[in-house]
């Protein structure tokens, strides 16, 4: 089936400092990828869409700024995450498709962000 | 907002069949339902989808009511492996460009 690696698994870092997610579609090539953050004991909220080639749509109430989207390949997505606050800690999660994606939305294994 | 509605949580014993309930009264005709589940610590897994008809793969089975209002997830056998929250979503399956939009889910906890 397909597969979305996502690295790193967990990440700390210092508070002002940036620190970059990717998402990798392994056997399938990814035309959108999702982005989701979520919050101890909550669902996940979606953060962007990222098309391969073009900017990132980005949810309402998200800063664009401060997390920056690339999608530069259709295998490959980056969320980076700049000038990290401890309120950035939280459980990312990116997800991928194809046009003709028949397993409906394959999810990464998410990213674990601690900024202290 | 999601367009779904599902019970907090429920329990079922190991071995008996988990029948996860949703309702999306507001389901349109072109969007599908779907079913994750989420493992703590863990990115969601897809478990199945459908637009009208039953679905039935290796996981689980979907039962969707005729008016497409709701549907039934079904676990044949359930084990302390399929404790996890789980999630019914509804979204646009042809449109690359659909996202999913995730509720509360429910919780299900699976008992020796």
């Amino acid at each position: 089936g397909a597969v979305v690696s996502q690295h790193p698994s967990r990440v700390i870092c210092k508070s002002g400092t940036s620190v970059k997610i990717e998402c990798r579609s392994l056997d399938f090539q990814a035309t959108t990828m999702f982005w989701y953050r979520q919050f101890p004991k909550q669902s996940l909220m979606l953060m962007a869409t990222s098309n391969e080639g073009s900017k990132a749509t980005y949810e309402q109430g998200v800063e664009k700024d401060k997390f920056l989207i690339n999608h530069a390949s259709l295998t490959l997505s980056t969320l980076t995450v700049t000038s990290a606050h401890p309120e950035d800690s939280s459980f990312y999660i990116c997800s991928a498709r194809t046009g003709a994606s028949s397993y409906g939305y394959t999810f990464g294994s998410g990213t674990r962000l601690t900024v202290v | 907002d999601a367009k779904t509605t599902q019970p907090t949580s429920m329990d079922c014993a190991e071995g008996r069949a988990a029948n996860l309930p949703c309702n999306h009264s507001t389901i349109s005709g072109n969007e599908y339902v779907y079913w994750y589940r989420q493992i703590h610590s863990q990115g969601p897994q897809y478990i199945i989808h459908g637009l009208k008809n039953n679905e039935t793969n290796e996981m689980a089975s979907l039962i969707i009511t005729e008016d497409r209002k709701s549907s039934t997830l079904i676990l044949p056998h359930a084990t302390l492996r399929d404790t996890a929250v789980y999630y019914c979503i509804v979204s646009y399956s042809s449109e690359a460009n659909s996202k999913l939009t995730f509720g509360k889910g429910i919780t299900l906890s699976v008992r020796p």
